[in-house]
């Protein structure tokens, strides 16, 4: 069953730290998101790529955020330093995109705490 | 102004009710429409796709007004494992994924 793989599930670390997380999408999409998601906020989009390029990185942070997709399977998004506001659940969905009706798909998440 | 907005209640039902949820879009020139669940501490699922016909999916009903854009799902005989966040997606040129706020379903025994 193709799943959207997501590391680490949890991360709790200092403010100041640098964070990676990783996404591996499903094999065969070719548009990668990363998105954030708070209680106050809801789900808010940081960045997506269409296969491996970078098509809108507006919604992300650009002084201590950034997102790269070094091969079609792994996507990152990097925090450095990191504050404790960035404490969120980071989503990474991928999808089959290009034709009207086709859809994303979700990873787990990885909870971040920044302390 | 927002790309999706809904409601995000809370709505509290009772086993068996059938309940509505409404859904507004901003674009006039979005294409794509859906409907994703989201369980506490879980990440969203799609439920189902929206056509501009309406469908129906065992209790569940999807339905698209294009002319005054707004999208909406209807829940039938409702359950207890139906309580969730609902959360209406539209895509305007099947790259840009645009979520609601989701509106929070707790269904009562």
């Amino acid at each position: 069953d193709a799943r959207v793989t997501q590391t680490p599930r949890h991360k709790v670390t200092e403010m100041g730290q640098e964070v990676t997380m990783r996404c591996q999408p499903i094999l065969g999409h070719n548009t990668v998101f990363w998105y954030r998601q708070t209680m106050m906020q809801g789900l808010e989009l940081l960045a997506y790529f269409r296969n491996r390029a970078p098509l809108d990185d507006s919604g992300m942070p650009k002084d201590r955020f950034s997102a790269e997709m070094p091969d079609a399977t792994l996507a990152t998004l990097k925090i450095q330093p990191s504050e404790p506001r960035d404490s969120a659940v980071y989503f990474c969905a991928s999808g089959l995109l290009g034709l009207s009706g086709n859809t994303i798909y979700f990873g787990e998440g990885s909870w971040l705490t920044v302390v | 102004r927002k790309e999706v907005e809904q409601d995000p209640g809370p709505f509290n039902v009772p086993e068996g009710a059938t309940v509505a949820f409404n859904c507004t879009y901003s674009n006039s020139a979005s294409q794509s429409f859906f409907w994703y669940r989201q369980d506490c501490r879980k990440e969203p699922k799609l439920l189902m796709s929206v056509y501009s016909s309406g469908n129906e999916d065992g209790r569940f009903t999807a339905q698209l007004n294009r002319a005054s854009q707004y999208i909406s799902l209807l829940i039938r005989d409702s359950k207890l494992s139906d309580s969730a966040t609902y959360l209406c997606v539209v895509s305007s040129t099947g790259n840009q994924f645009y979520f609601g706020t989701g509106t929070s379903l707790t269904v009562i025994p």
